[in-house]
């Protein structure tokens, strides 16, 4: 499968702790996104990154979010003392810059259940 | 500020007849727009985009658009609707003076088609 993938697929964790997700975009891909969807909302932007430049966040990633694309490749999502409000999917998407206006291809989420 | 809505939280159609899912956005400027399909337990799947030229924009599994700059919309149709279009769609819109692509989202029409 030459698609977008995540890891894992489903986290259930006790409020306060730290969990990492990773998004493996598609190979030749440069940009790489992460969206945060909620019951009943549509995907919400969290932040961008052009190769391994983190190029904008949205205000939606708090301090206690972070995430990284060392070497411009796959990319993690950290959140640190999680929170009940994170519960989410987390999505990642990823496109190649320089073929028009692109589309961005998802990966299936990763689901956060904090409890 | 620039939104994108979808005003039906759900449209249910019998197989077979045409089926319509709504999205109007309100920007000032150009905007783009796409259409994108996300099954249970799976990533949002690209269907089409809208960038500029004719109106009428065609897509994956049959669907189409069409894209109305004075009333703003951009509705999703399909002809003769199938069971397995049965899904969740999102509109979604990034604007032109965006050279990286960054997607604002409707929150979603839940499709149901009955057989």
């Amino acid at each position: 499968d030459t698609g977008v993938s995540q890891d894992p697929r489903h986290k259930i964790t006790k409020r306060g702790q730290n969990v990492t997700f990773r998004c493996d975009p598609i190979s030749e891909h440069n940009r790489l996104y992460w969206y945060r969807q909620t019951l009943g909302q549509g995907p919400e932007f969290l932040t961008y990154f052009q190769n391994e430049a983190q190029l904008e966040k949205s205000r939606l990633l708090s301090d206690r979010f972070s995430a990284e694309r060392p070497k411009g490749s796959f990319s993690t999502l950290e959140i640190q003392r999680t929170e009940q409000g994170d519960s989410a999917m987390y999505l990642c998407a990823s496109s190649l810059e320089g073929r028009g206006i692109d589309e961005q291809f998802f990966g299936p989420g990763t689901r956060l259940t904090v409890l | 500020a620039q939104s994108v809505a979808q005003p039906e939280d759900q449209v249910n159609v019998a197989e077979g007849n045409p089926l319509t899912v709504k999205c109007t956005y309100s920007v000032s400027g150009n905007p783009y727009l796409f259409w994108y399909v996300q099954y249970p337990n799976r990533g949002l799947q690209f269907l089409l985009k809208y960038i500029t030229g004719d109106n009428l924009v065609k897509g994956s599994y049959g669907f189409e658009a069409e894209f109305n700059k004075s009333q703003t919309s951009f509705h999703l149709k399909k002809p003769s609707a199938l069971v397995s279009d049965s899904a969740l769609y999102f509109c979604a819109l990034k604007w032109t003076t965006d050279s990286w692509g960054k997607l604002q989202f409707g929150a979603g029409t839940q499709v149901v088609v009955t057989p």
